[in-house]
């Protein structure tokens, strides 16, 4: 199993630009989270979905939009980046099933100039 | 919302002494506390966690503590190694979702 991966690794923006990440799990995990992480704050979490078609709103939700079409994917769309959002994110999954376990994807590493 | 508070920020430990991290949590609803490892450039990892209905767990080196009443929770690494070398975040979770509030790390740096 591949676990948790995430595309792309790293990106550099522009003001105004969008993209999405995206995160594909393989485990069968019914929730999935996206955390963004700064220097000294830790993770904050953006999004979140309790299943497919299914999502809510985090701590630091407001630049950011999410959709749950598959089960296995999360997506992360950006409409008009910004500098603050520079920054790190993680996506993670889990099986409430089985354990409040959450893994972790490698990470985008996003800088918006 | 839960808020959770990690302390101290930076810890410097010689190799086989023991390091100590503790958090404290806010919300009595919380019933689940992870702790993540996260190495340089890294996903974190979980390297152990507790149950509200536990109030102590280990795992070789390491274990952790809970106290329910006083709303903290630690983390105790003995005979600590340079591969311990890392940054270690706590967490708790607050709701039926699994969200987790994480403090804001502990930079745990282990010398030879």
């Amino acid at each position: 199993n591949a676990g948790v991966t995430q595309t792309p690794k790293f990106r550099v923006l522009k003001t105004g630009q969008s993209m999405t990440l995206l995160c594909a799990q393989d485990m069968n995990h019914e929730y999935m989270y996206w955390y963004r992480q700064d220097p000294g704050m830790g993770l904050r979490l953006i999004h979140y979905s309790v299943g497919e078609g299914t999502t809510a709103k985090g701590e630091v939700p407001d630049g950011y939009n999410v959709s749950r079409l598959k089960k296995q994917n999360f997506l992360l769309g950006l409409e008009s980046a910004a500098p603050s959002q520079t920054s790190v994110y993680f996506c993670a999954s889990s099986d409430p099933g089985a354990s409040y376990e959450q893994y972790f994807g490698p990470g985008t590493r996003l800088t918006v100039t | 919302g839960e808020n959770v508070e990690q302390h101290p920020s930076t810890l410097s430990v010689q190799e086989g002494d023991s390091a100590v991290i503790k958090c404290t949590y806010s919300d009595s609803a919380s019933n689940y506390f992870p702790w993540y490892k996260q190495e340089l450039g890294k996903r974190p990892q979980l390297i152990i966690d507790i149950r509200s209905n536990v109030g102590e767990k280990k795992d070789q080196r390491i274990a952790v503590t809970l106290n329910k009443t006083a709303k903290h929770f630690s983390l105790h690494i003995t005979e600590t190694q340079p591969e311990d070398s890392a940054v270690y975040f706590c967490a708790a979770s607050f709701d039926s979702w699994g969200k987790l509030q994480f403090g804001a790390g502990t930079q745990v740096v282990v010398t030879p």
